[in-house]
């Protein structure tokens, strides 16, 4: 079966870096995907790795390691508004989203 | 990057009635869109996949004939959630994709029956 494993919630203080592990096992790879949702709302993209390696882009860095079926997503001088859940998914062979249940992410002053 | 936009933002209705979701993909043709729905605390759930001018592909345990789904030309599909009761409230969500891989979503819609 094709399953993404990610922990249910995390905490980390203002300011500081916090790391949301994602593992997955699916049919083909074609980019593993993270995205933020707060609550009540739609998610919003916020990387894309289909290459292995890290991707950064501002307080956000993404990680891809497909031999490991393994991704990070990094966030760094956390905010407030950082307070969200953190969705990895997969897309298969056949280009279908693979969701992770979410990591939810709680931010302390 | 591009705009997907999902109409209504929420919508209350009565048992028995049916109600219609738009999404648009307001600069790029979407040559595939996905239905998702999420219960509170949930992850996002397949609905169904549309490809323009086709029949929608419904996942396993949802129902065709109460979320009909149409895919009428690149830009826009509709969900519409026919004879609608209290258990089909949920959070519903669109996402587009275009001809590269990289898939974007609606602003969602938040379906209440009552």
């Amino acid at each position: 079966g094709q399953n993404i494993d990610q922990p249910t919630e995390m905490t980390a203080t203002e300011g500081a870096i916090v790391q949301i592990n994602c593992t997955y096992q699916t049919s083909g790879f074609n980019g593993l995907f993270w995205y933020q949702q707060h609550a009540g709302e739609a998610p919003t993209f916020l990387s894309y790795n289909v290459l292995d390696g890290l991707e950064e882009k501002g307080r956000f860095s993404s990680f891809l390691s497909r031999s490991k079926g393994y991704s990070y997503l990094l966030l760094k001088e956390l905010q407030m508004k950082d307070s969200a859940s953190y969705l990895c998914a997969v897309m298969d062979s056949n280009y279908q989203l693979i969701w992770g249940a979410g990591t939810k992410l709680i931010i302390k002053p | 990057g591009a705009v997907v936009s999902q109409h209504p933002s929420w919508v209350i209705c009565k048992s028995g009635t049916s109600v219609k979701i738009e999404c648009r993909s307001l600069d790029f043709q979407a040559t595939t869109m996905f239905w998702y729905r999420q219960f509170p605390k949930q992850s996002l759930m397949l609905m169904a996949t549309s490809n323009e001018g086709s029949k929608a592909t419904y996942e396993q345990g949802v129902e065709k004939d109460k979320f009909l789904i149409n895919h009428a030309s690149l830009t826009l599909s509709t969900l519409t959630v026919t004879s609608a009761h209290p258990e089909d409230s949920s959070f519903y969500i669109c996402s587009a994709r275009n001809s590269d891989t990289e898939a974007f979503f609606g602003q969602g819609t938040r379906l209440t029956v009552v």
